[in-house]
């Protein structure tokens, strides 16, 4: 069936640069998404791509698509403390006549000083 | 331009009560969605409303339900309240059609059920 898996956590120091992966199973993926969500917040679009596309780059954040391994990666560039929060990788495709959006549960990136 | 706006903020009700969850999207979006987010649970993927009419539901008990009004905002609903309904409740809207349709969420409603 449908999924979408990302690691639960990941800590990183302030300054370094964050990884945050993710893997998919459907094939006919369009849009491939990450959101943020800040504690006690509701989830925020950082950024998507279309499945056409291998990279794509937003000021310090640049996310990889390798459609081959069904595999979507997110790096933050000098991570800082208000990076802090869960990011989530949400997968569309369609399905008849309808889309689905399919969400991983959410990576927790702690950043510390 | 006004986000995806949601009340109540917070609500608590006892076990076996009803609640009521409102939600206004962006201007020009006909889509609306809602989430569960339990803790330790991701998103979990409730209803789908477009133009008035629920397009997809996700695999809840039928005691939840919702309803899309002609100005596009939306409640949903959750009849005999259960303890494991406590959690927060994303709204999201979005335009409908071709392109990345992008979810813009509001903030959230969190019950708390006693």
């Amino acid at each position: 069936g449908e999924d979408v898996e990302q690691s639960l956590f990941l800590s990183v120091r302030e300054g370094d640069s964050s990884v945050i992966n993710c893997t998919y199973t459907d094939s006919s993926s369009t849009y491939l998404y990450w959101y943020k969500q800040e504690p006690g917040a509701g989830l925020q679009l950082l950024t998507y791509i279309f499945s056409n596309m291998d990279m794509k780059q937003d000021q310090r954040l640049t996310v990889l698509l390798n459609k081959k391994d069904k595999h979507l990666s997110l790096r933050i560039a000098d991570t800082q403390t208000g990076d802090s929060a869960i990011y989530f990788c949400a997968e569309r495709f369609n399905a008849g006549n309808n889309r689905k959006l399919i969400w991983g549960l959410g990576t927790s990136l702690a950043v510390n000083p | 331009e006004a986000g995806v706006t949601q009340s109540p903020t917070h609500l608590i009700k006892t076990r076996g009560q009803q609640a009521t969850l409102r939600c206004s999207p962006i201007s020009g979006h006909t889509s609306v969605y809602w989430y569960q987010q339990a803790l330790g649970l991701g998103l979990q993927f409730l209803l789908w409303y477009d133009e008035g009419e629920e397009r997809n539901r996700g695999n809840f008990p039928p005691r939840f339900s919702g309803r899309q009004f002609p100005n596009y905002s939306s409640e949903l609903n959750v009849n005999a309240l259960e303890l494991e309904d406590s959690a927060l409740y994303l709204c999201a809207s979005s335009l409908r059609g071709a392109g990345a349709n992008v979810l813009t969420f509001g903030a959230g409603s969190r019950l708390t059920v006693l």
